[in-house]
C-alpha cells in the first residue's frame, strides 16, 4: 500500500548547526507534501508544505526540496535554535485527496545549547 | 490551536467502558478528522467527515464511532471493542492542515 518513510528516526546537533531530515513515498499520484512540527504534548503544526509543480521551497530558516522522479522529499532547517527541538513529521497526499494523507514515522530532532 | 478545541486534554477509562471525545471548531470549515497517534509511529487515519451528516472510515475506524450532527462539532466515540484505545487522539480540519491540541486517551 502507500508508504511514506522518514529518516533518521532521531537527530541531534549543535545548536546553530544544520538539519536535515529525509522522505520517500511510495504513490506517484502524490502531489502535495506538508511538513509538521510537534512538540511535546501538543498537536502537530503545519510549517512548511510544497506541490509538486516546485522543486524547493524556502521560509526563513526552514526549506523544503521535492525530487519527483525519485520520490523523495526533504526537510531542511539551518541556524538551529534549542526551540527547534520537537519532533518533525513529512506527509504525502494527492492534494483533491485530503483523506488519502500518508504520514511518516516522525524524526525526533534535540538542537543542543 | 488550529481553530480547534478538543476536550478534555487527558481522558482514563477502565476496560469495557465507551468514551467519548470532543473536538469542536469555529471556522465554519466542512471536512473535519480524526487521527490516532502511538509512540513512534506515524498519525493514522481513523474517521472524517466531508459534511453534516455523513461521515466515511478511514484506516482504522474498528472499535471507533462518530456523528456529524452540527457542522462545528465532531465527536469521537471509543467503544470496547477497541482492542488497544491508549493513544493520543488528535482532530483536524481541512485534511491534516489544522489540528487541535490532543487528547491522550488511558485505559487503566
Amino acid at each position: 500500500g502507500e508508504n511514506v518513510e522518514q529518516h533518521p528516526s532521531t537527530l541531534s546537533v549543535q545548536e546553530g548547526d544544520s538539519a536535515v531530515i529525509k522522505c520517500t513515498y511510495s504513490d506517484s499520484a502524490s502531489n502535495y507534501f506538508p511538513w509538521y512540527k510537534q512538540e511535546l504534548g501538543k498537536g502537530p503544526q503545519l510549517i512548511i508544505d510544497i506541490r509538486s509543480n516546485v522543486g524547493e521551497k524556502k521560509d526563513q530558516r526552514i526549506a523544503v526540496t521535492l525530487n519527483k522522479t525519485a520520490k523523495h522529499f526533504s526537510l531542511h532547517i539551518t541556524e538551529t535554535q534549542p526551540e527547534d527541538s520537537a519532533v518533525y513529521f513529512c506527509a504525502a497526499s494527492r492534494e483533491t485527496s485530503y483523506d488519502k494523507v500518508i504520514f511518516g514515522p516522525g524524526t525526533s530532532l534535540s538542537v543542543i545549547p | 490551536d488550529g481553530g480547534i478545541t478538543q476536550s478534555p486534554k487527558y481522558l482514563f477509562r477502565k476496560e469495557g467502558q465507551n468514551v467519548t471525545l470532543s473536538c469542536e471548531q469555529n471556522l465554519n470549515h466542512d471536512a473535519m478528522y480524526w487521527y490516532r497517534q502511538d509512540p513512534g509511529q506515524g498519525l493514522r487515519l481513523i474517521y472524517y467527515s466531508q459534511i453534516v451528516n455523513d461521515f466515511q472510515k478511514g484506516d482504522i475506524a474498528e472499535g471507533y464511532s462518530v456523528s456529524r450532527e452540527k457542522k462545528e462539532s465532531f465527536p469521537l466515540t471509543v467503544t470496547s471493542a477497541q482492542k488497544n484505545p491508549t493513544a493520543f487522539y488528535l482532530c483536524a480540519r481541512r485534511g491534516a492542515q489544522y489540528f487541535g491540541p490532543g487528547t491522550r486517551l488511558t485505559v487503566l
